[in-house]
């Protein structure tokens, strides 16, 4: 495996159910992010993580819980999701935090919440 | 706050024709400038970018981008569209200080026909 994947690539849950979507970069990076695209929407960065620590959080609501156990693996764990959350999810890694080093995208993981 | 504008929703060019996507920014310094390009089922693939220094800057498959700071730009363009170059295309602007935020323009969906 080479770059950024994430998994599962399609998700469909119902409103009660939780899930995790996983990502896994291969790249030595040391910063990683989840970003949320809705359609005919900007792309929002929800989430970063530098050497581990959360640095960043755009005002997620609780639902979306992310978690960074090392470098290379980052999860956003799903529980009572919304209708409204249905979007493609995307993970992006980059060598550090600092706005100079390139963001790395995964594929991406299709939610819907039916 | 900072905000970056798309205004073309959607292109439609002949292959072989030139092309020009616009991308405005908003924000008190001078930021960081990108375009990225997503195909459809992948994630977001880096073009070229701006930090500093020469504003037209090259980027991967032929394309090239100038930062014009008195009209708050950062356009890209193609002199000659393969129809392998249909695909969304998104401006981003990253700040200079603080996380590698990036925020994104909400895309231009460029269609090419033979």
């Amino acid at each position: 495996e080479t770059g950024v994947t994430q998994t599962p690539r399609h998700l469909v849950m119902g409103m009660t159910n939780k899930k995790s979507l996983k990502c896994e970069q291969h790249l030595g990076h040391n910063a990683m992010y989840w970003y949320k695209q809705s359609a005919k929407k900007p792309l929002e960065l929800m989430f970063v993580y530098s050497l581990e620590e959360r640095v960043e959080n755009n005002s997620v609501p609780s639902r979306f819980s992310p978690e960074c156990p090392n470098s290379s693996h980052l999860f956003l764990h799903l529980h009572t999701l919304q209708p409204e959350d249905s979007a493609l999810y995307l993970c992006a890694s980059s060598q550090d935090g600092d706005p100079l080093y390139q963001q790395f995208f995964g594929p991406g993981t299709r939610l819907t919440v039916l | 706050a900072q905000s970056v504008t798309q205004p073309d929703i959607h292109i439609t060019v002949s292959e072989g024709a030139s092309l020009e996507l616009r991308c405005n920014y908003s924000y008190g310094a001078t930021p960081y400038l990108f375009w990225y390009v997503q195909s459809p089922g992948q994630g977001l693939q880096l073009l070229l970018k701006y930090f500093s220094g020469d504003t037209l800057v090259q980027g991967i498959k032929g394309f090239e981008a100038e930062f014009k700071r008195s009209q708050s730009s950062f356009n890209l363009r193609k002199p000659s569209v393969h129809w392998s170059d249909a695909a969304e295309y998104f401006c981003a602007v990253g700040l200079q200080t603080g996380a590698n935020n990036l925020f994104f323009g909400t895309g231009t969906r460029l269609t090419v026909i033979p």
